[in-house]
């Protein structure tokens, strides 16, 4: 399946811990972006990483690309209660550069 | 202003019926997309337009049917409904296939 494949499929912390979730996908790129989805809501754009980067920053967000293993990590540091959701990755994909999702990770964090 | 609207939210329809989701945005975006996510959450694209023209075009059923009237409108229209095409249609926009703007997503439900 050209589908990126996210991990852990789920991630349940208390507030205050950091949350890591892991991205791979198979084909090469060029950005990679990572989307919040909140229970029953449309996806909102966290970040974007560009393939010639290896690290972004962005308030409580860290994303890691390494291109040579075709992965991504998204870090949430200082995890809150309202940081409970879905997270995917994002990426261009297979010959006509279709833009694919991961599979997603569930995080909940836990007052 | 709602960037990327789409509707309606709820649709709760018979199977065999003919059914259409709107989708307007006014972010001035030349590429738009619907993304289907099924009940594991997993979000699949169906179709990408850009200026009018469609370029991607997954391998969805014929009974699936986009039309893009300009490039700040795609429906999505889909004939004889069947019960696997309940999920939740997500509607989306970008420029230079970069970060994407959702919609609040349309909720199918096929009985």
């Amino acid at each position: 399946s050209q589908q990126g494949e996210e991990d852990p499929q789920a991630l349940s912390i208390q507030e205050g811990e950091n949350a890591t979730m892991n991205c791979s996908y198979k084909t090469s790129i060029n950005n990679l972006q990572w989307y919040r989805q909140n229970s029953g809501r449309g996806l909102v754009h966290l970040i974007l990483i560009r393939s010639n980067e290896r690290e972004k920053h962005s308030g409580r967000l860290r994303v890691t690309l390494d291109t040579s293993k075709k992965s991504s990590s998204l870090l949430i540091t200082a995890s809150r209660a309202a940081d409970t959701a879905s997270y995917f990755c994002r990426f261009p994909g297979g010959a006509t550069n279709k833009l694919i999702f991961g599979t997603g990770t569930l995080l909940a964090v836990q007052p | 202003d709602t960037a990327v609207s789409q509707t309606p939210k709820y649709l709760v329809t018979q199977m065999g019926n003919d059914k259409s989701i709107k989708c307007e945005q006014n972010l001035g975006h030349d590429t738009m997309y619907w993304y289907k996510q099924d009940s594991k959450k997993f979000l699949k694209i169906m179709f990408s337009y850009n200026n009018k023209e469609l370029i991607i075009n997954e391998t969805v059923p014929n009974r699936f049917s986009p039309k893009s009237p300009d490039k700040a409108h795609l429906n999505l229209h889909i004939n004889s409904l069947e019960l696997g095409d309940s999920a939740v249609y997500f509607c989306a926009s970008s420029q230079d296939q970069v970060e994407a703007f959702f919609g609040q997503g349309t909720r199918l439900t096929v009985v």
